[in-house]
């Protein structure tokens, strides 16, 4: 069965980096695009962008370029979510959802990741 | 980017209750339109795609219409696992969700 397993609750302080790791497991991974999905405390779901699981290139939401970095290791069918120069308004739950059906430049979501908390407090 | 609403923003219901939610989308999206279902603490679960296409292993007592910009989801005899946030998200273009409807117990 269709699985991703997630990197565990991280708490990091204004300015620090964080690595969230989304591990695939029952499907090829390479044959199915990943995205990234942001749900701040008490809020929506905010689709962050997807990155190619074949080619490797990522695509970025607006309000996501720059400090949000997407990256893969297809040795061990793993999909990273990197963020840099971390800020109080990063706290969320980041989820990793496999891409499903596609429209004209979407895709649905049709696993996901038990989600990840990323705190960040000083 | 495409703009999602829903309404309502919430809704109090018994079981046994027919549910209705409808999702607006500010532009056409033909009827690349999903329906997802999140309880707390939880990730979301797609439960239909394709506007009224149910993902494999949701109930039949779920069901979605629609198509353009005007989307509902009904859920057509409501049991208490139904209790949940519904979003909905259009994948026309990159993807962008609804605002959420919590549907709880009265």
């Amino acid at each position: 069965q269709v699985q991703l397993v997630q990197s565990g609750s991280e708490l990091k302080k204004p300015g620090a980096s964080v690595k969230v790791s989304c591990k695939a497991s029952g499907y090829t991974f390479t044959s199915y695009a990943m995205n990234w999905v942001r749900q701040a405390p008490g809020q929506g779901l905010e689709w962050m962008g997807w990155i190619n699981t074949n080619t490797g290139n990522p695509t970025y939401a607006q309000g996501f370029t720059g400090r949000f970095v997407f990256s893969l290791d297809t040795s061990v069918s793993t999909a990273y979510l990197q963020i840099s120069s971390l800020k109080a308004e990063d706290t969320a739950v980041y989820y990793c959802a496999r891409a499903g059906m596609g429209g004209i430049t979407g895709t649905t979501s049709d696993y996901w990741g038990q989600g990840t908390l990323v705190t960040v407090s000083s | 980017a495409i703009r999602m609403t829903q309404s309502p923003s919430s809704l109090s219901a018994s079981t046994g209750d027919r549910v209705t939610i409808t999702c607006r989308a500010s532009q056409g999206i033909s009827s690349y339109l999903a329906w997802y279902q999140q309880k707390p603490g939880k990730a979301p679960k797609l439960l239909i795609y394709a506007a009224s296409t149910l993902q494999s292993g949701v109930p039949s007592r779920f069901s979605g219409s629609g198509s353009g910009t005007d989307f509902t989801l009904t859920i057509s005899c409501l049991q208490s696992e139904d209790f949940a946030t519904y979003y909905c998200q259009q994948y026309y273009s990159y993807p962008t969700f609804g605002p959420g409807t919590k549907v709880d117990i009265k």
